[in-house]
Order: C-alpha cells, then structure tokens, then sequence
C-alpha cells in the first residue's frame, strides 16, 4: 500500500520560492493524470490535469509536467504562498471504462516564512 | 449549489455496530466514489458507481456495500464495524469521460470503530 498521512515524505519551500512535487505512477495504460491538494481536515481538491498526449499544462501559478517514458508527473508552483501549504496527492485514471482514478502517495508542502 | 454533501461529520462506533454513510451530490454527476483514508496510507477507492443503477468494488471493497440510491446519492454501508474500519471517508462525484474526470470531493466524514 501507499506511505502517506503521518510518514508523508515533506517538501519545505522559502515563501516566494518556486516549489516542484514529483509522482511516479505505475501504470503505463493510463491515459489521464489529475493532481490535488488537500489541506487540513478537508477532502482532495482538484488544482490540475492532462491527458497523455500531452507532456505540458499549465494553470494559474501552476505547471503539471509528464514524461511517459519514465512513468513520472511533477507539480510546479509559481511564487509559493503560505496558503500553498498542503498535502498534494497525483492520480492516474486506470480504466477508462469506468471513471476509476487511482490515488498515489501523497507530498507535504510545508512553507517557511 | 452545495457540492457534495456528506453525513455525518464524525461518528464513533462499537465494533460490531452497523451504520450508514450519506453522500449527495448536487452536480447532475454520473460517477460517484466512496473513499478511505488512514494515516500512513493515501486515499484508496473502496466501492464506485460509474453511473446510476451500477456500482463496482474498488479496491479494498470488504466489510462494506454501497447503493447508488438516484443520480444524486450514494450510500456506503459498514454492516459490522470493526476497529481496522477506523478511517475518514470521503465521497466523490464526477462527470462522465471524457468531457472531464475531475472528482469533486465531500469535507469527510471521521470514523472511529472502538
């Protein structure tokens, strides 16, 4: 199983610094990867996705990059903010029958002020 | 609108006791989720339904039954709860692919199993 929650590995980032989160998914079938970020007591929210056919997407402030060859997704965060702090989990979408998405190990990020 | 829903917030249970988890969503989504999360484990899919009158197991199914009750709600069943059962539950929603598969998720419900 995944090694998340209290054994989170714990990304520390300076305020205004650009921050990266990696993920390395084990499905070479899948077809779609989201990312998300959790905070405190709250569920996943969704920051970002892209498709396979593509291997750049950017949103406001943030980057997903994915390279199939080696099966890895990152997360770049522009300008990070102390609202940035958060659990930040990649997903893979493994049957693309049935809406089923995977959830893999999750990322803290923790900002210095 | 609200999102999605879920009942209760938290809930304490004596191993053996059975209850139900409540989730609506709001979205007019075809896909709904039930989730479990643990410390020292990311979240893991534990019944879906990808479209009204369908549900399938995910991947860690046993101890639970789910019922899409309408394209709103989706109920999540522990029949005799155990303390490995002790988790938070998240309930998911989405659209159908492939216009988007984005899940939007419920605030959780906190489950302890004595």
């Amino acid at each position: 199983g995944e090694s998340v929650g209290l054994h989170l590995p714990t990304l520390s980032v300076q305020e205004g610094d650009n921050s990266i989160i990696n993920c390395a998914y084990s499905n070479s079938a899948s077809d779609y990867f989201i990312w998300y970020k959790q905070e405190s007591g709250k569920g996943p929210q969704f920051i970002i996705d892209i498709r396979s056919n593509m291997d750049k997407r950017q949103g406001q402030r943030v980057t997903v990059l994915l390279n199939k060859t080696v099966k890895h997704l990152s997360l770049q965060i522009a300008a990070t903010q102390p609202g940035d702090s958060a659990v930040y989990f990649c997903a893979e979408k493994t049957d693309s029958s049935a809406s089923k998405i995977i959830f893999g190990s999750g990322t803290r990020l923790s900002i210095r002020p | 609108n609200a999102g999605v829903t879920q009942t209760p917030k938290f809930q304490v249970l004596k191993t053996g006791q059975s209850m139900t988890l409540q989730c609506a969503q709001d979205m007019n989504h075809n896909s709904m989720y039930w989730y479990r999360q643990d410390p020292g484990m990311g979240l893991r899919l534990i019944y879906y339904s990808a479209s009204e009158g369908t549900t399938d197991k995910g991947e860690v199914p046993n101890g639970y039954n789910v019922s899409r009750l309408n394209k709103r709600e989706f109920s999540l069943r522990l029949e005799s709860a155990a303390p490995s059962q002790t988790s938070v539950y998240f309930c998911a929603s989405s659209e159908r692919w492939p216009r988007t598969d984005t899940q939007y998720f419920g605030p959780g419900t906190r489950l302890t199993v004595l």
